[in-house]
């Protein structure tokens, strides 16, 4: 069964960082691009970064440009998200998901990630 | 706001068809991106429901379909559930961001 699994989410001052980890299970990481997408809460959808295949291309959202970092580990068959200078507006629940060409799925069951002192 | 623009609720009486309108510009829909449509329940994360404009994933019943035309596209729901509650998205590229984009959401809601 192809499965996402998000951690590391948790609440963090403004200013601080955390690293947010995706574990893939059930199909070939390796062959897939891979996505960060979050929701802020009582608000839609928003994309936050893209990575390729072999790290050949990544993007960000202007909303993250500078302050996020994507990574992967195709040997662990695992995404990451380094998130500094965290803002109170980048409180959300993020998920992982799988890219298809320009379509996403499956997703991870997301990790809430809260900005607050 | 969002690059893709939806109504923000909908509903409907179940059994009756209800549409979603999803409406873009030449610099995503109408630059011929796919449109995606992606279903959200609380608690639970997005799946997709309609994807390539028109293409239903398996296990998706045939009572939702999308439609495009221009630079705006549809998601249809025949048939409504009670079970079809839910917030719906559209979803495409944008060229001029150079991001992929997400309408602001739908909250379908049964009768």
């Amino acid at each position: 069964d192809e499965q996402l699994v998000e951690s590391g989410g948790g609440l963090v001052q403004p200013g601080g960082s955390l690293r947010l980890s995706c574990a893939a299970s059930g199909f070939s990481f390796s062959s897939y691009e891979m996505t960060w997408v979050r929701q802020a809460p009582g608000k839609g959808l928003e994309w936050v970064s893209y990575i390729g295949i072999h790290d050949t291309y990544i993007y960000y959202a202007d909303s993250v440009k500078g302050r996020f970092t994507i990574s992967r580990d195709n040997g662990k068959n695992s995404l990451y998200l380094q998130m500094n200078n965290l803002k109170g507006e980048d409180t959300a629940i993020y998920y992982c998901a799988r890219m298809h060409l320009n379509w996403f799925g499956p997703w991870g069951q997301g990790a809430l990630v809260t900005v607050s002192s | 706001q969002s690059v893709l623009t939806q109504p923000p609720s909908v509903s409907g009486a179940p059994g009756q068809t209800v549409i979603i309108s999803c409406a873009g510009s030449r610099a995503n829909i109408g630059a011929g991106y796919d449109v995606h449509w992606y279903q959200h329940l609380p608690g639970t994360p997005p799946k997709v429901i309609i994807y390539n404009d028109k293409d239903r994933p398996s296990g998706v019943p045939d009572r939702f379909s999308g439609s495009k035309s221009g630079t705006s596209a549809s998601l249809a729901i025949t048939g409504l559930q009670a079970e079809d509650e839910a917030d719906y998205y559209c979803q495409s590229y944008d060229s001029t961001l150079g991001a992929w984009v997400f309408g602001g959401g739908t909250k379908l809601t049964a009768l």
